[in-house]
């Protein structure tokens, strides 16, 4: 089964620059989409497509996606960004299956 | 306003049974596809299982499969969850959401409801 591989966590000073990766066998392929969970509370999208971004998310949420790597940026990081993020694919070699990288914490130093 | 809403979530001992509710409201919900994602205390996402917007066809997670069902009653827009031979493992929190087709991200979810299987 596909697995995606994310780093427990990630550490940034307020208004630098952020970056969660996802590592996958050839997730360059694949369309990843990006969520952010507050504690508490269900996630919600940032990023879909590798690269649209929903209503309501800022242009500081990006993301890239090449080869086994996609990564989640999120420029001039604020407190608020503070909490955990998650990638998603769909596994399309297995029946439909969906697959969650096992989740970021980022940290606002 | 798009609204998913669970009910159903209950301790129940291991080896036993219990049926989740999602309640839409807010779009057209037999043009949504939907599924199951749960999280247990203090770890990550995982996909249970997905069921299509007609109801016709359905996944589940290795983890899952021959113990849950899903199924859905667009009459009534309710997507609902039969777990059967529950273990402590599937203690979680369970959250529906919908996507408008394979390979779609999870627009909207619910705010979850909890299950724990213990005696």
């Amino acid at each position: 089964s596909y697995v995606l591989t994310q780093p427990p966590s990630v550490s940034v000073a307020p208004g630098k620059t952020a970056r969660v990766t996802c590592g996958g066998n050839n997730i360059g392929t694949k369309s990843v989409h990006w969520y952010q969970q507050k504690p508490g509370q269900a996630p919600v999208v940032v990023i879909y497509y590798d690269s649209d971004r929903p209503s309501g998310i800022p242009e500081r949420f990006s993301d890239s996606n090449s080869g086994n790597t996609a990564t989640l940026t999120v420029s001039r990081v604020e407190a608020g960004d503070e909490t955990d993020y998650y990638c998603q694919v769909w596994d399309t070699s297995s029946d439909h299956h969906v697959v969650f990288g096992g989740g970021t914490k980022l940290t606002v130093l | 306003e798009v609204q998913l809403l669970e009910s159903g979530g209950d301790l129940v001992q291991p080896g036993g049974s219990l049926r989740l509710s999602c309640a839409a409201s807010g779009f057209i919900y037999s043009s949504y596809a939907m599924s199951w994602v749960r999280q247990a205390p203090g770890k990550g996402l995982e996909w249970v299982s997905s069921i299509s917007g007609s109801g016709v066809t359905t996944y589940y997670a290795d983890s899952v499969k021959g113990r849950y069902t899903i199924s859905r009653d667009n009459s009534k827009n309710t997507l609902y969850l039969q777990m059967n031979s529950l273990r402590a493992e599937d203690t979680a929190v369970y959250y529906c959401a919908n996507y408008p087709s394979s390979g779609a991200a999870f627009d909207m979810w619910g705010h979850g409801t909890m299950v724990t299987v213990s005696s």
